[in-house]
């Protein structure tokens, strides 16, 4: 079955400090993964995709097929940064989309 | 200004009234979505349409309906047969097709039942 976790409801850190946010999956076959964010009072957005590599607000995440797992990472994480984040996935043809419960980080002064 | 729009952003219901939200798109996307979003649980997909006329459940599709009349409209009945129907419901679209593959969602709508 297609699921995707994320074990952390809630994540605080201290400004400046290094933040890993984790996403692990199942799924049969190559999926997409993606990350998710929905800052106060904005709606739900793409933040970044595996397959486009790139680095978002300095944000990167790497696809590891052995672990099954998509984790978000910022070397040095700012206050601005606090909002919901969400791993997800869908199929290559961009179908059957499954999203993670979602952790909330929250970066303190 | 193209886009995603939702309405109401917010809606009282009493129990045992029926209920619908808008939702509609101006970026010509193939398919559409209904979420639910509840605190811890994440978004579930309650209903999707990859084409007019035509509508597939999602994981909790049970006491929801919609319709796909239209390319750039799809809205949702909130029944008197859901049971528990207090939520945020987000739409989203998105195009179809190979490495495509992004959803961009409305601002949302918040149904109380009272």
């Amino acid at each position: 079955a297609q699921r995707v976790t994320q074990p952390e409801k809630l994540l605080s850190v201290f400004k400046g400090a290094p933040v890993e946010l984790k996403c692990n999956y199942s799924y049969s076959g190559s999926p997409e993964l993606f990350w998710y964010v929905q800052y106060s009072r904005q709606r739900l957005q793409l933040l970044l995709r595996h397959i486009s590599r790139e680095s978002i607000k300095g944000f990167t995440a790497d696809l590891n097929k052995g672990e099954t797992s998509f984790h978000l990472k910022k070397p040095f994480a700012q206050e601005e940064d606090s909002a919901m984040y969400y791993c997800a996935l869908s199929n290559s043809y961009g179908q059957n989309f499954v999203f993670g419960p979602g952790t909330r980080l929250s970066v303190l002064p | 200004d193209g886009g995603i729009t939702q309405s109401p952003k917010y809606l009282f219901r009493k129990e045992g009234q029926n209920v619908t939200l808008s939702c509609e798109q101006n970026l010509n996307h193939d398919a559409m979505y209904w979420y639910r979003q509840d605190p811890g649980q994440g978004l579930r997909l309650i209903y999707y349409s990859q084409i007019v006329n035509d509508f597939q459940k999602g994981d909790i599709a049970e006491g929801y309906s919609v319709s796909r009349e239209k390319k750039e409209s799809f809205p949702l009945t909130v029944t008197s047969a859901q049971k528990n129907p207090t939520a945020f419901y987000l739409c989203a679209s998105s195009i179809l097709g190979p490495n495509t593959g992004e959803l961009f969602f409305g601002e949302g709508s918040r149904l109380t039942v009272l």
